[in-house]
C-alpha cells in the first residue's frame, strides 16, 4: 500500500524556519518525482514546488510566492522528501501535503506562521 | 502562468442526478509528447485530495465509473453520471503541462 506521511509542522514566528518531512513507502520512491502542495485556510489548493528523481538530476521547481525562500530535497536511502521553509510569512500558513501528483497524497501537516 | 477557471463554484445536487463541472485554461494543455496533463481531484471534508481523473480522461484505480473526464486543448469537463452522498467535497482541476502547476479555484458539491 502506498503511504505518504508528513511531519514537522507547527507554530513558527514570521521570519522563522521550519523543515517538513514526508516519509514514503509502498512504491519505488527513487523513481518518483515528488511535489509539495498547500492549502491555506479558506483557500484552494496551491502548488508549492517539486523535485525530480535522481535520474533527472533532482532538479527542483518552485511557485513564485516561495521561490528563494523554500527548498526541496530528498534522501532516497531513507525514502524521505523534505521541504525547507525559510523567511516564513504569515501567508505561508497552510496545510502542506506531499504528493506524487499522479496518485498518492499524504494526510498533510499544518504550518502556522504567527507572532 | 496558466489560469484554470472552474464553473460553477458550487453545486447542489439531488442524489441520483447528474452533475458537471467545467474547467477552462488560458493556454492549450496539449504537451509536446501528445498528452494533455489535466487532472481532477476531490477533497472530501477532513481528508486529503484524491485523484479522480488523470491525463484528461483516465479514471484512477478504484474510482467509480460514474465519474468521467473529457476535453481537449483549453476546455475540460468532469461529469458525475449519478451523484451519491459520498461525492460531497471540493473538486479541483489541475494542469501540469506547463510550469508552474496550477489549480482551478475549486467547486464545492453538496447534496440536496
Amino acid at each position: 500500500e502506498v503511504q505518504l506521511v508528513e511531519s514537522g509542522g507547527g507554530l513558527v514566528e514570521p521570519g522563522g524556519s521550519l523543515r517538513l518531512s514526508c516519509a514514503a513507502s509502498g512504491f519505488t520512491f527513487t523513481d518518483a518525482w515528488m511535489t509539495w502542495v498547500r492549502r491555506a485556510p479558506g483557500k484552494g489548493l496551491e502548488w508549492v514546488g517539486r523535485i525530480k528523481s535522481k535520474t533527472y538530476g533532482e532538479t527542483t521547481d518552485f511557485a513564485a510566492p516561495v521561490k528563494g525562500r523554500f527548498s526541496i530535497s530528498r534522501d532516497d536511502s531513507k525514502n524521505t522528501l523534505y521541504l525547507q521553509m525559510n523567511s516564513l510569512k504569515i501567508e505561508d500558513t497552510a496545510v502542506y501535503y506531499c504528493t506524487t501528483i499522479r496518485s498518492s497524497w499524504g494526510q498533510g501537516t499544518l504550518v502556522t506562521v504567527s507572532s | 502562468d496558466i489560469v484554470m477557471t472552474q464553473t460553477p463554484l458550487s453545486l447542489s445536487v439531488t442524489p441520483g442526478q447528474p452533475a458537471s463541472i467545467s474547467c477552462k485554461s488560458t493556454q492549450s494543455l496539449l504537451a509536446s509528447d501528445g498528452k494533455t496533463y489535466l487532472f481532477w481531484y476531490l477533497q472530501k471534508p477532513g481528508q486529503s485530495p484524491q485523484v479522480l481523473i488523470y491525463d484528461t480522461s483516465n479514471r484512477f484505480s478504484g474510482v467509480p465509473d460514474r465519474f468521467s473526464g473529457s476535453g481537449s486543448g483549453t476546455d475540460f469537463t468532469l461529469k458525475i453520471s449519478r451523484v451519491e452522498a459520498e461525492d460531497v467535497g471540493i473538486y479541483y482541476c489541475m494542469q501540469h503541462t506547463h510550469l508552474p502547476v496550477t489549480f482551478g479555484q475549486g467547486t464545492r458539491l453538496e447534496i440536496k
